[in-house]
């Protein structure tokens, strides 16, 4: 089957220990990106990647960082994790072979910093 | 910033009825798509529209898009309890912010059986 995994799905984690959320694609897509989510603002880029070795600052990147050393995969790391890092977390991919194709996206990851 | 301004921020509604939701945005768009998010789920991705598209359907799904008032619309017929959900739009810049979509804040649906 098709799809975006992502993982842990939940997450209660202290303020400063160090965190990532994994994020793995099957289709063979290109293109893949973090979104964070938070109530009355919608779903917000945080990172994306167009390519292995490949990735990009979206709207709101500070504070985390990411990675794409294999096509499958793009986790998003959390070095130093605060309060205002709690938030809906959603990975995405793309196929890349048009401009009008829709992105995938995985569960969502609920991350809660205290 | 959130290129889409979603109306209304909540809408209430009987099954069998039509529900409309709006979309405006602020900058050129090579596409905009709708997804709809159940409670705390991933988003599903619901309908495509490109730039120099009025409008498309898809069953029960009608989107609408006016460049000029950079605005769309999506209507959904016949609405069921299970269409319940938040509906956001989302648009794609294209060119250099290729793949990026900016959302919006979405509309929360709420259908009654």
């Amino acid at each position: 089957e098709a799809q975006v995994t992502q993982n842990p799905r939940y997450l209660i984690t202290v303020t400063g220990k160090k965190l990532t959320v994994t994020c793995s694609q099957n289709m063979n897509h290109e293109y893949m990106s973090w979104y964070r989510q938070d109530p009355g603002l919608g779903l917000r880029q945080i990172y994306y990647s167009m390519n292995v070795e490949v990735t990009d600052k979206g709207d709101v990147p500070e504070g985390y960082k990411v990675s794409r050393k294999e096509k499958r995969n793009f986790p998003l790391i959390l070095e130093s994790p605060s309060p205002n890092q709690t938030s809906l977390y959603f990975c995405a991919s793309r196929p890349p072979d048009t401009p009008y194709n829709e992105q995938f996206f995985g569960p969502g990851t609920r991350l809660t910093v205290l | 910033s959130q290129q889409g301004e979603e109306d209304p921020q909540a809408l209430s509604i009987q099954e069998g009825e039509n529900a409309t939701m709006n979309c405006s945005y602020k900058t050129s768009i090579n596409n905009l798509q709708w997804y709809r998010q159940n409670s705390g789920r991933g988003l599903v991705h619901l309908i495509l529209i490109r730039s120099n598209e009025r409008e498309k359907h898809s069953g029960r799904l009608r989107v609408t898009l006016d460049t000029s008032k950079k605005s769309s619309s999506l209507l959904i017929t016949a609405s069921r309890a299970a269409d319940t959900a938040s509906y956001f739009c989302a648009t794609d810049a294209g060119g250099t912010s290729y793949g990026k979509l900016t959302f919006g804040q979405g509309t929360i649906l709420t259908v009654h059986p």
